[in-house]
């Protein structure tokens, strides 16, 4: 069965504390991605993994970090939370190939007070 | 950078109507062109996609891809009330990695 699981679907933190989130899946996917999706703003892609230790800024890589040790697992960091990175998380994965569908988590709710 | 955009914002139709969704690139070396749907409070799920010039009919959908006009669509005939749902366009540039996403069409279709 194909699955991209989030941890945790729901998160509250306080301004300046730091955030992980986690991302897994299951077919061995070699990309993966992390995009945040804000009403009206469409998903925006925060960063791109190759493969493992293989990661590339997307469009807005400000105020985060990732990490990826495994092919299965990628995370993002959020290194002192700030409140304007109150959004829906999403992580993504795709077959190597030009052509190949993204397969997404369900998604983790951050709030940042 | 790849700028895509898609039109109209949100649309209203009635049950058994035909949809058109349109989406705009601005990269002419893109290589894949998709149309994601979003249910309320779900994940993105890929609807279908296509790579060529032309059109490609999957039920009641069908996409168009006009690369020299930097513009594809889809196309919902006999639109559900199921249909309803935020739907994104997403197109991939050159390197075929980063994949852009438009800020969606909201669509609703009333019973």
């Amino acid at each position: 069965d194909m699955k991209v699981t989030q941890m945790p679907r729901y998160l509250i933190k306080r301004m300046g504390e730091n955030v992980l989130l986690e991302c897994g899946q299951d077919m061995s996917h070699e990309t993966m991605y992390w995009y945040r999706q804000d009403p009206g703003l469409g998903l925006q892609l925060i960063y791109i993994s190759y493969d493992v230790d293989s990661n590339s800024e997307g469009d807005i890589p400000k105020g985060y970090r990732v990490s990826r040790k495994k092919r299965e697992h990628f995370s993002l960091i959020l290194d002192s939370a700030k409140t304007n990175q109150t959004s829906v998380y999403f992580c993504a994965s795709r077959r190597t190939g030009r052509q190949n569908t993204l397969y997404f988590g369900a998604g983790t709710r951050l709030s940042v007070l | 950078q790849q700028k895509v955009q898609q039109s109209p914002e949100s649309l209203i139709v009635p049950e058994g109507a035909m949809t058109s969704l349109n989406c705009t690139f601005s990269d002419s070396a893109s290589q894949y062109f998709a149309w994601y749907r979003q249910h309320s409070g779900k994940a993105p799920k890929a609807l279908m996609s296509i790579f060529s010039n032309g059109e490609k009919e999957e039920g009641r959908f069908t996409i168009h891809l006009n690369k020299a006009s930097l513009h594809f669509s889809l196309h919902i005939r006999d639109s559900q009330p199921s249909d309803s749902a935020l739907y994104l366009c997403a197109v991939s540039g050159t390197g075929g990695y980063k994949v852009v996403f438009g800020s969606g069409t909201r669509l609703l279709v009333s019973p």
